[in-house]
């Protein structure tokens, strides 16, 4: 059984493009969520989908989408990057919504 | 409004002794709770857990203990080793359905925890 992925590990952008981070679930888990971590602070939900469907979403802007795939990976995409998109991204799956969730390694995003 | 608090940014034992973590929570809708450890350049990993219905769980050297009417958790640490240093996270969610904090976890700031050889 393999754990929770993530891609990439570090990735350096510019203001106003547009990224996509990718994460692989574990196998059977039917929930992805997606957090964000500033430097100093806990992680932050961004969303979460379950069984490839939003299934609630945090205190961010439209211009953060995500997907679910059927094979149990999944997107983040930022459009119109800001300088304080600057953060760790956290993919983190798990069973059933609230319940316990398994993080990935996250992926170092800078906006320059 | 933070949800879920860790006040200590820090702690310091000595290897060999207890470590107690603490953290409060404010939301009454909040019904499983988590620490999580962090070490730098690592995600989150889960340690253990405890639901509402419970006042204690315990897995080897790790116990968390849960005082709803408080609205307070702690993780205790027994004995504590050089390799148990780093950040700490608590977290908690609300399992049932209708409360807009379904599905989501709300992580404290976290604590910094360096144990001494």
């Amino acid at each position: 059984e393999t754990g929770v992925t993530q891609s990439p590990t570090h990735l350096i952008k510019t203001r106003g493009q547009q990224v996509t981070l990718r994460c692989s679930s574990q196998s059977g888990h039917n929930t992805v969520s997606w957090y964000q971590q500033a430097l100093g602070q806990g992680p932050q939900f961004i969303f979460q989908y379950y069984r490839e469907e939003e299934n609630g979403r945090g205190n961010f802007p439209p211009r953060f989408s995500g997907l679910q795939f059927p094979n149990y990976s999944s997107e983040l995409n930022v459009n119109a990057l800001e300088l304080d998109d600057s953060a760790l991204y956290l993919c983190a799956s798990g069973w059933t919504a609230g319940g316990t969730q398994y993080f990935g390694p996250g992926t170092r995003l800078t906006v320059l | 409004d933070q949800q879920v608090k860790q006040n200590s940014p820090s702690l310091s034992v000595q290897e060999g002794r207890i470590s107690i973590l603490n953290c409060d929570y404010t939301n009454s809708m909040f019904d499983y709770f988590l620490w999580y450890k962090k070490y730098p350049a690592e995600g989150p990993t889960f340690l253990i857990s405890i639901s509402s219905i419970k006042d204690k769980n315990e897995d080897g050297r790790f116990t968390v203990f849960l005082n709803k009417s408080a609205k307070h958790l702690s993780l205790h640490i027994v004995p504590s080793q050089p390799g148990d240093s780093a950040v700490y996270f608590c977290a908690a969610s609300a399992t049932l359905g209708g409360s807009s904090n379904t599905g989501k976890l709300i992580f404290g700031q976290g604590t910094t925890l360096q144990v001494k050889p």
